[in-house]
């Protein structure tokens, strides 16, 4: 069965520092991977996704993503976090045999210290 | 700027009672995804749509709950009779899936329900 895992429950870190977001997918067939935030009482907003070509994307708010085939992986990232970057994080993976749905994972909650 | 738009945004029934909830997917969207979001369970499918057909709701109570889209403009999810256990936020979300090519979901604000 199609999953997604997001190790980290919830994360804290500081204004000004960097942040790496994990998802980890299982299947084998190509995926396409996106991310997603969830700001307090908002609907999700996609930050980016991947498709296939360059394994690195770039998204909006500063945010990028690698796709490591190998691991299984596609992590998200931000050199520099800011205070309005705190909230829910949530990736999600898709196939073409899955006719349009994703699924998501459980989710990342980020807490930025100022 | 297209939207997925939801109404209502908040609801507070009794249990027992009958709660409609709706949604408008962005023109054009050929897909039209219900999800439920708890802090136990996360985010849930609950069913999905293409093309106002619909090809999955093996997510939904099927006893309660049921989802339709009556144009290609307004989809909705009933529950009768509603029941404790269904509060939640209740999200809407289209996307354009054509020729196998798969794209992004774009969710609406979400339906907060109560049910007392």
């Amino acid at each position: 069965a199609q999953s997604v895992t997001q190790p980290d429950i919830h994360i804290t870190v500081s204004e000004g520092a960097s942040l790496e977001l994990r998802c980890n997918y299982s299947y084998g067939a190509t995926p396409y991977l996106f991310w997603y935030v969830q700001s307090p009482g908002q609907g999700l907003q996609l930050l980016l996704k991947y498709f296939s070509g360059d394994t690195l994307v770039q998204g909006i708010k500063g945010f990028e993503a690698e796709f490591k085939r190998s691991q299984s992986s596609f992590n998200l990232r931000k050199p520099s976090v800011h205070w309005s970057d705190a909230a829910e994080y949530f990736c999600a993976v898709g196939y073409n045999t899955n006719a349009g749905k994703s699924t998501f994972g459980d989710g990342t909650t980020l807490t930025v210290k100022p | 700027d297209a939207r997925v738009t939801q109404t209502p945004r908040h609801k507070v029934t009794e249990m027992g009672q009958e709660v409609t909830m709706r949604c408008q997917p962005i023109l054009g969207h050929n897909t039209v995804f219900w999800y439920r979001q708890t802090m136990m369970q996360g985010l849930e499918l609950l069913a999905y749509f293409r093309n106002r057909a619909p090809l999955d709701d093996s997510g939904m109570p099927k006893d309660r709950f049921s989802a339709e889209m009556p144009d290609a403009t307004l989809a909705t999810l009933k529950i009768q009779p509603s029941e404790p256990r269904d509060s939640a936020v209740y999200f809407c979300a289209s996307g354009l899936v054509t020729g196998g090519l798969y794209n992004e979901q774009f969710f609406g604000p979400g339906t907060r329900l109560t049910v007392l």
